[in-house]
């Protein structure tokens, strides 16, 4: 079965601290991956997407994303955040011609000053 | 350049009644999608839609239908309303492309009591 995981539901962190938001997603078959974020009582914007070439992708606000073939990983990472990073981030597959994506649980990222 | 929007942003409703909400498109694409987000979870994919007809379904009932309209836009019917689908519907615009990105709304939130 196609399945997306978020290993973190919730991950506080000290603003201007690095954080990684992990996400591994179940296929044997060709994907194409992203990150969304959800501010409160909002629709998801995207941050980044990975759909061929450098397995190293960056988005907006900073943030970057590795996907890793082998481990079927896509986390995604931020050097430094901010209090405005507060918000909750989804890892989403779209399995090759699926023509939909599949999303995981969800990580509550909170950012503590 | 309008982003994809969608009406009503919110909704009451009572148990056995039916709702009808609405999407409009980002300019220019021609594919609509809608999933749902019941509270703390992930987005789960409902349907898709492009030149009119339906393409691809997740798993919902058959009290889950849609429509696309020539101008792209689309509604998402729900009959016979349950508390259980008491969610944020979130509606995503693309091109008809598997590789193509899902631009989403802001969503309406359904209160069914």
């Amino acid at each position: 079965a196609q399945s997306v995981t978020q290993l973190d539901s919730q991950v506080p962190v000290f603003e201007e601290a690095p954080v990684e938001l992990r996400c591994n997603y179940s296929s044997s078959v060709s994907v194409y991956l992203f990150w969304y974020v959800q501010y409160p009582n909002q629709g998801l914007q995207l941050l980044l997407k990975y759909l061929s070439g450098s397995t190293l992708v960056k988005g907006i606000n900073g943030f970057e994303a590795e996907f890793n073939k082998s481990q079927t990983s896509f986390h995604l990472r931020k050097p430094s955040v901010h209090i405005s990073d507060t918000a909750e981030y989804f890892c989403a597959v779209n399995y090759q011609g699926a023509q939909k994506l599949v999303f995981g649980q969800g990580t509550r990222l909170t950012i503590n000053p | 350049d309008a982003g994809v929007t969608q009406s009503p942003t919110h909704l009451i409703k009572t148990r056995g009644q039916q709702v009808t909400l609405r999407c409009s498109p980002k300019s220019g694409h021609d594919t609509v999608s809608w999933y749902q987000q019941a509270l703390g979870q992930g987005p789960q994919f409902i349907f898709q839609y492009y030149e009119e007809e339906e393409r691809q379904r997740g798993n919902f009932p058959d009290r889950f239908s849609g429509h696309q309209f020539p101008n792209y836009s689309s509604e998402l019917n729900v009959n016979a309303l349950l508390l259980g689908d008491s969610a944020l519907y979130l509606c995503a615009s693309s091109f008809f492309s598997s590789t193509d990105t899902q631009y989403f709304g802001p969503g309406t939130r359904l209160t069914v009591l």
